[in-house]
Parts: structure tokens; C-alpha cells; sequence
């Protein structure tokens, strides 16, 4: 069975640029999350959506937004690129938010560099 | 104040031996959830194990163990008899409110880079 997949692994931007990163959840999962992990820290969350609404954000400026499609893979888009925005972005599905089974199943992320 | 504190920056163990990863917490939510992750350096974070705080009896899976001290609010990952696929990073995380709508908005520490040497 496929895993969460992300695309592109690797890309490279400039400062002012936009980026688009894409994710396709595990067959059957419905939710989706994204996380910003700058180099030696922890990931940090940015967006969850269900059943394609936005159902929590996290502490990112406008720039970030994010949508999720009805087959429920989801992009996220950053606007005006800063040098800061230089991460792995992390892609995580469940079948719904939350719950007592604890899983929540992350992709290989895509390495975005700001230049 | 950090709400996941790691304070194990790296480590080295020796292949077949366990290791102890420390890891506390801090929330004031009766509802919350600990997990840890291994993150190898392809940049995916593998589940290992959770914890709810309601649980009663420790998370066990396979050659992982959870440490839960309600009290002392810390969750330490045991790994053992180490091999040398286990060199990674591993986070502890966590996530409150279960009932919560954003249901999967977890908090990282730092994380503990492990590096088992044969």
C-alpha cells in the first residue's frame, strides 16, 4: 500500500518567489496536516484540514495557505518567499482527526531552499 | 515555556544494549496524547509508540517501551537490545485536547539524535 506522498522531494526558490507542495494521503484517509521543520528542530504544524475544510492553523503568517481537494490530497502554497521559509515541509495523514489510536502517518517531505 | 523538553541534544549506545530517551512535557489539559517518532535521515517521521493520558498501563511496542510518569509529567522512550538501524532522530511530541477539532496538531521537542555504534 502507498504511504503519504509529497511533491517535489527537492526544490529550490528565491526570495519573493511562490512555492506550491502537494500531498497525497493514504488511501481511505481523510485528514490531512502539514509541518515546517527548519534544520535541527522539531516540526512545527501549520495547517490541518478534513473533509476539505480548514480545521486548525497554526502560528504562520498569511503567506501559508493551504487547501485540500475532494479526493483529499492537499497543496500548500507559500507567497513571498524569505530566506527563513528554507524547511522540510511535512506532509501527515489519519483517517480522521484526532482519536485514541494515536497514528498519524507522515511522508518523506519536500525540501524546500530559499535563495 | 517549552511545552516538550528534550534534553538529550545526541547520544551514542552500543548495538544490542538499551537506551533511554528522556522527554517531559508540560500541559494543563486533563486530555492529552505522547507520541514518539524516529526520523532516519530520508526526512520521514516513522510512528514508534503513544501513549494517552489516560491510559493506564505503559504503550509497548515491540522493542520499544514508553516510560509514563503521570506525575512527574515525562514519557521516556526505552529502546532495546539496540541495532544499528536505529541511528536516527527521534521526537518526542504531543498532542492536547483530544476531541479537540484540530486533532492532529502536534508539539515536537527538539529531538535526541541517536547514533548506535557496533
Amino acid at each position: 500500500d502507498a504511504g503519504v506522498t509529497q511533491s517535489p522531494t527537492h526544490l529550490i526558490k528565491t526570495r519573493g518567489q511562490h512555492v506550491t507542495l502537494r500531498c497525497s494521503p493514504i488511501s481511505g484517509h481523510k485528514s490531512v496536516s502539514w509541518y515546517q521543520q527548519v534544520l535541527g528542530q522539531g516540526p512545527q504544524f501549520i495547517f490541518q484540514y478534513y473533509e476539505k475544510e480548514e480545521r486548525g492553523r497554526g502560528n504562520f503568517p498569511d503567506r501559508f495557505s493551504a487547501r485540500q481537494f475532494p479526493n483529499y490530497s492537499s497543496e500548500l502554497n507559500v507567497n513571498a518567499l524569505l530566506l527563513g521559509d528554507s524547511a522540510l515541509y511535512l506532509c501527515a495523514s489519519s483517517l480522521v482527526p484526532g482519536g485514541y489510536t494515536g497514528e498519524l502517518f507522515f511522508g518523506e517531505g519536500s525540501r524546500l531552499t530559499v535563495l | 515555556a517549552q511545552k516538550i523538553t528534550q534534553t538529550q541534544p545526541g547520544m551514542f549506545v552500543q548495538e544490542k544494549e538499551a537506551v533511554t530517551l528522556d522527554c517531559t512535557y508540560d500541559t494543563s489539559d486533563p486530555s492529552y496524547g505522547l507520541f514518539w517518532y524516529k526520523q532516519p535521515s530520508s526526512g520521514e517521521m516513522i510512528f514508534l509508540i503513544y501513549q494517552g493520558s489516560y491510559d493506564q498501563q505503559n504503550a509497548t511496542e515491540g522493542r520499544y517501551s514508553l516510560n509514563f510518569q503521570k506525575a512527574r509529567k515525562s514519557a521516556n522512550l526505552v529502546i532495546s537490545a539496540s541495532q544499528l538501524g536505529d541511528s536516527a532522530m527521534y521526537f518526542c511530541a504531543m498532542r492536547e485536547s483530544l476531541s479537540g477539532a484540530a486533532g492532529n496538531k502536534l508539539t515536537f521537542g527538539g529531538g535526541t539524535r541517536v547514533l548506535v555504534k557496533p
